[in-house]
């Protein structure tokens, strides 16, 4: 089956320099999140999209922008970058129209930020 | 405030034995619960869930019971495999609809020894 697509998997950026994360849900999932998971951390919420309007925020930095397209595909923009924001950025997607409420997780973007 | 636990962060089990991984909320809110398996530098893959209106869910070698009076529940894993060993998150969702986000524990990491 179809899994939760992430590009790409792995980044190296310097400090200051932007970055462009995508994320591509299962086949008419309706709903993508994005999570960030530091060394030694659990996943912690960014934020989320259904129908490609933004349905939640955690605990995402100014400095990180998301949108969802018309395909439904997400993107997660991060700006100035700093040493900080090195991690596992997750991609989650849901088919909310069915009622379901499970997330599935895509193979995560590791960004390293020198 | 971590309102999910996992107090156990590690957990070694015989295989062929029942692992049994925990969990603890605070968050009265929490409507449906997930038990996610998660391998180093990939993303958390989806194992099993349980919504509030249920005490009990089965699926093959998982088990997930819920005690909402003690707001705590478990996975047991019977019987354990060497494959079954990694990283167990326990996860809850607040709210219907299904695009609620995703609080994780803190996770368990479980050794299955042949």
């Amino acid at each position: 089956a179809a899994g939760v697509i992430q590009s790409p998997r792995h980044l190296i950026k310097e400090k200051r320099e932007t970055a462009t994360l995508k994320c591509y849900p299962i086949p008419r999932h309706d709903t993508v999140y994005w999570y960030q998971q530091g060394p030694g951390q659990d996943p912690q919420f960014l934020i989320s999209f259904y129908e490609k309007m933004q349905s939640d925020k955690g605990s995402i930095p100014d400095r990180f922008s998301a949108q969802q397209f018309s395909d439904y595909h997400s993107e997660l923009n991060m700006s100035s970058l700093e040493l900080g924001d090195s991690a596992l950025y997750f991609c989650a997607s849901s088919f909310r129209t069915s009622g379901s409420q499970t997330q599935y997780f895509g193979p995560g973007t590791r960004l390293l930020v020198l | 405030d971590q309102q999910v636990k996992q107090n156990s962060p590690s957990l070694s089990v015989q295989e062929g034995r029942i692992s049994i991984l925990n969990c603890d909320y605070t968050n009265s809110m929490f409507d449906y619960f997930l038990w996610y398996k998660k391998y180093p530098a990939e993303g958390p893959t989806f194992l099993i869930s349980i919504s509030s209106i249920k005490d009990k869910n089965e699926d093959g070698r998982f088990t997930v019971f819920l005690n909402k009076s003690a707001k705590h529940l478990s996975l047991h894993i019977v019987p354990s495999q060497p494959g079954d060993s990694a990283v167990y998150f326990c996860a809850a969702s607040a709210g219907s609809g299904g695009y609620q986000k995703v609080t994780f524990g803190t996770g368990t990491k479980l050794q299955v020894i042949p």
